[in-house]
């Protein structure tokens, strides 16, 4: 167990539609980042939050939106969904801001299916 | 443009024997390199990492090699249990620019008892 909570586990929902993933990272880390991961394809990198701010961004697009909030969960929102968003989303957290100095925790996913 | 990239989708070795996975890389940038493990069900977990500044890392029965001048690193499991089953990605930072994480597609390792 990694400390890193997300929910819901499955999601499936119908083309068009809006959905909000949620991430609580371990206890004392104030950086989070989202990652996609499509079949089989490795990890993308979407965004990144720390204390509460935007710090880095990947090729996520402008139908996703995230934000981290003063608890330090962070959401990650999906909207107009379509089809080739179907995919596995992680939610990682880590103690310090930079990927390169601190190690990432992820947690077990959620598995999202548009129909 | 795939700037990670594990060739090998899937790979099966016997119990007790070395298991090698392999990852190539394409950015000069990056500078450290890591492996995660992911069971079904599960997210990644961290395994083990190397510097560009070395060309070998080991912790116990995982050892990983970088060659830099042929963009390529190679994780090696000896010998080899049923545990270590699993999906492993490789991934890539740099120090340079925009820190993130490139991952690899992974290699599915099946360990046969």
């Amino acid at each position: 167990d990694s400390g890193v909570t997300q929910t819901p586990k499955h999601l499936i929902t119908a083309t068009g539609q809006r959905v909000t993933l949620r991430c609580s990272p371990r206890s004392g880390d104030l950086s989070v980042y989202w990652y996609q991961q499509s079949l089989d394809q490795g990890l993308q990198f979407l965004i990144q939050y720390y204390n509460g701010e935007e710090r880095a961004k990947g090729n996520i697009l402008e139908r996703f939106s995230a934000q981290q909030f003063p608890d330090l969960h962070s959401e990650l929102n999906l909207s107009s969904l379509e089809l080739g968003d179907s995919a596995l989303y992680f939610c990682a957290s880590s103690y310090g801001p930079s990927s390169y100095s601190y190690e990432q925790y992820f947690g077990p996913g959620t598995r999202l299916t548009v129909t | 443009d795939q700037q990670v990239k594990q060739n090998s989708p899937s790979l099966s070795v016997q119990e007790g024997r070395i298991s090698i996975l392999n990852c190539d890389y394409t950015n000069s940038m990056f500078d450290y390199f890591l492996w995660y493990k992911k069971y079904p069900a599960e997210g990644p977990t961290f395994l083990i990492s190397i510097s560009s500044i070395k060309d070998k890392n080991e912790d116990g029965r995982f050892t990983v090699f970088l060659n830099k001048s042929a963009k390529h690193l190679s994780l090696h499991i000896v010998p080899s249990q049923p545990g270590d089953s699993a999906v492993y990605f490789c991934a890539a930072d740099s120090n340079f620019g925009n820190e993130k994480l490139t991952f690899g597609t992974g290699t599915r390792l099946t360990i046969i008892p």
